[in-house]
């Protein structure tokens, strides 16, 4: 069973478009997040959700907005997309304890072109 | 705030030979520790943990890490690689303080393992 799985692998889209990437997670966390590996393959988080918090990383432009429809699900819409917006997004889970978090499960990516 | 320094951005090694990822991080906060590793195409994969206890960590591939606090290191070793070691691998870090800030990643050191 995959414990955390990312919609579509692969998406190419045009500048301008509006388009979603869909994320579940069967590990039963409360926390989820998104993350963006650009094309030097570095990764920042974009987002993490609990259900009770969001937090947004300030960097990211408002364009870029999380939807969790229940603690097993944080999709990412993305509108207006650009030509930087090119780039691997990951979602993945945490397992969590007082401290913080203790392993993160990632999903397989979602490769994203905008042309 | 933390951060990960990973100071080689790429490891050429003979198979068989021995091998040291470097790592280094600041944080004004205790922090877990964590070493992932990506194949071509995929996603994130944990490799090995520091959370608490003993500073040495293995991983069931025979790699290993040793935390250092006063030094603020977590190196990645492995006494014989290869060739299916090739990947990038990454060094990250999430803190202790409760929130749900998720992981500062190093930017990677690319293992490249030469027959």
């Amino acid at each position: 069973d995959t414990a955390v799985s990312q919609t579509p692998k692969y998406l190419v889209t045009q500048m301008g478009n509006d388009k979603s990437i869909k994320c579940e997670q069967n590990l039963g966390h409360d926390t989820m997040y998104w993350y963006k590996q650009d094309s030097k393959k570095f990764l920042k988080i974009m987002f993490s959700y609990n259900n009770k918090e969001l937090i947004i990383n300030e960097t990211v432009p408002n364009r870029f907005s999380p939807k969790s429809p229940d603690k097993a699900h944080l999709n990412l819409h993305i509108n207006s997309l650009e030509l930087g917006d090119s780039a691997v997004y990951f979602c993945a889970s945490s397992s969590r304890d007082r401290g913080g978090d203790t392993e993160a499960f990632f999903g397989q990516g979602t490769r994203l072109t905008v042309v | 705030a933390q951060s990960v320094t990973q100071l080689d951005s790429q490891v050429p090694v003979f198979e068989e030979a021995p091998v040291e990822l470097r790592c280094n991080y600041s944080s004004s906060v205790s922090v877990y520790l964590f070493w992932y590793v990506q194949y071509p195409n995929q996603g994130l994969q944990l490799l090995l943990k520091y959370l608490s206890g003993s500073t040495l960590v293995e991983s069931i591939n025979g790699f290993e890490a040793e935390f250092n606090k006063s030094q603020t290191s977590f190196h990645l070793r492995k006494p014989s690689v290869h060739i299916s070691d090739t990947a990038e691998y990454f060094c990250a870090v999430s803190d202790r303080g409760g929130g749900a800030d998720g992981l500062t990643f190093g930017k990677g050191t690319h293992l490249i393992i030469q027959p």
